[in-house]
């Protein structure tokens, strides 16, 4: 599969590869954690969430890890699809003030 | 499916022009939001709000101001737009501890 240690701003996987997202939060505060997903033309659609107490959470075809000791949040994407082409970004809540990183995009190629 | 609207979805307008993005959604939630995003590029919190009569600024400092009066409602007003505006602004709703739903966004150009 695809995987980066840093984000990284574009991610080019094969159709059926696993992909691997990465991102950084700043506020050691946060207890919340979110992953979304934007594709051309649309607001960001919820894919995932973590909170604080936890190191992973999974999902369909999805998994969210999350290290605190070194702020880092990673969305693994299983068997990554056509359809998984778009921009993917993390969010850290502190106190319901939700916090975007920088986004990743993600090319699936057939 | 959210249920949350903006209008208008596009606008054109010109130096100086005062503008209102209108935001409803229909979910009851009580906290909202605006963004500010480029193309391509990561989202600013410009307001936020808890609830009604509550509004607060974000991390981008923004000449905007907004307005909570109702659940339902949370319009972003530029009393005098500038090209430096020029952007896509993304509205939001949320309910439960950080799960937001997004509208499709207003793209606005300031001539």
């Amino acid at each position: 599969g695809e995987s980066v240690g840093l984000h990284l701003p574009t991610l080019s996987v094969q159709e059926g590869d696993n992909s691997i997202i990465n991102c950084a939060y700043s506020n050691s505060a946060s207890d919340y954690f979110i992953w979304y997903k934007q594709e051309s033309g649309k607001g960001p659609q919820f894919i995932i969430d973590i909170r604080s107490n936890m190191d992973k959470r999974q999902g369909q075809r999805v998994t969210v890890l999350l290290n605190k000791t070194v702020k880092h949040l990673s969305l693994q994407i299983a068997a990554t699809q056509p359809g998984d082409s778009a921009v993917y970004f993390c969010a850290e809540n502190n106190d319901y003030k939700l916090s975007f990183g920088a986004g990743t995009t993600v090319t699936v190629r057939a | 499916e959210a249920d949350i609207y903006q209008t208008p979805r596009y606008l054109v307008i010109g130096t100086g022009k005062k503008i209102t993005l209108e935001c409803s959604q229909t979910m009851g939630h009580d906290k909202m939001y605006w963004y500010q995003q480029d193309p391509g590029m990561e989202l600013h919190l410009i307001h936020y709000s808890y609830g009604v009569n509550s509004t607060e600024k974000g991390d981008l400092s923004s000449e905007s101001t907004v307005s909570r009066i109702r659940t339902e409602h949370f319009p972003l007003t530029l009393e005098s737009a500038r090209p430096s505006h020029t952007s896509q602004y993304l509205c939001a709703s949320g309910g439960g501890f950080g799960e937001l739903f997004f509208g499709e966004g207003s793209r606005l150009t300031v001539l």
